[in-house]
């Protein structure tokens, strides 16, 4: 069965610390997506990966083909970080299965 | 400007009552999609299409029916609504599927009464 899961479900953290969001799924996939979805509830691409490692500004997603697992980080994080992120994985369908969500929130 | 646009944004009905959400795109993208959003339950695809005349089910496709007779549009069609499809949905493109950066619409609000 296909699945993708996120951990962990909710992530609060201090302005400055390091963030961590990891993304793990059940079977080979052609690619995977990161996610953010803002209070407001817009979707917005972050990173389309199929393998290595990607960065945008402060913002790094890698993945591991072998280990089935990927993750998000944030360096220097700053509240406007405070978001709902989330992991698509494709699972060569074209079919895009969704983890239900990492819910992160910076304190200033 | 590259953007997906859906409509309407907000949307109450009444059940059985014929609905159309409509989505374009202005990327000239192959792969288009769309997403029921539920609280606990995430994002779940309901159809997608890979190409003009080229769709297929999601995985809750149950109550929808898709088209896609030009490349820019793929309207979500809910022939008789049910309190049950009052979600949040969401259309989104992508050159080809899985290949490039996914990019979506605004979202669109529905309740079902």
């Amino acid at each position: 069965k296909n699945e993708v899961e996120q951990s962990p479900q909710n992530l609060t953290a201090q302005e400055g610390e390091f963030i961590t969001i990891n993304c793990s799924y059940s079977v080979g996939i052609s690619a995977l997506h990161w996610l953010q979805q803002h209070p407001g509830g817009g979707i917005v691409s972050l990173f389309m990966l199929s393998s290595g490692k990607k960065k945008h500004g402060r913002l790094i997603a890698t993945i591991n083909i072998q280990e089935k697992h990927s993750s998000l980080h944030i360096t220097a994080s700053h509240p406007r970080d405070s978001a709902v992120y989330i992991c698509a994985a494709h699972f060569g369908n074209e079919k895009l299965t969704f983890g239900t969500g990492t819910r992160l929130t910076i304190i200033p | 400007e590259a953007q997906v646009t859906q409509n309407p944004r907000y949307l109450i009905t009444v059940t059985g009552k014929k609905l159309t959400v409509t989505c374009s795109q202005n990327m000239n993208h192959e792969y288009m999609s769309w997403y029921r959003q539920d609280p606990g339950l995430g994002l779940r695809q309901i159809y997608y299409s890979m190409n003009v005349e080229v769709t297929d089910k999601g995985d809750v496709p149950e109550g929808y029916k898709v088209s896609r007779k030009e490349k820019r549009n793929f309207p979500l069609i809910l022939e008789s609504p049910s309190p049950n499809q009052t979600s949040l949905y969401f259309c989104a493109s992508s050159s080809p599927a899985g290949r490039t950066e996914a990019f979506f619409g605004q979202g669109t609000r529905l309740t079902v009464v």
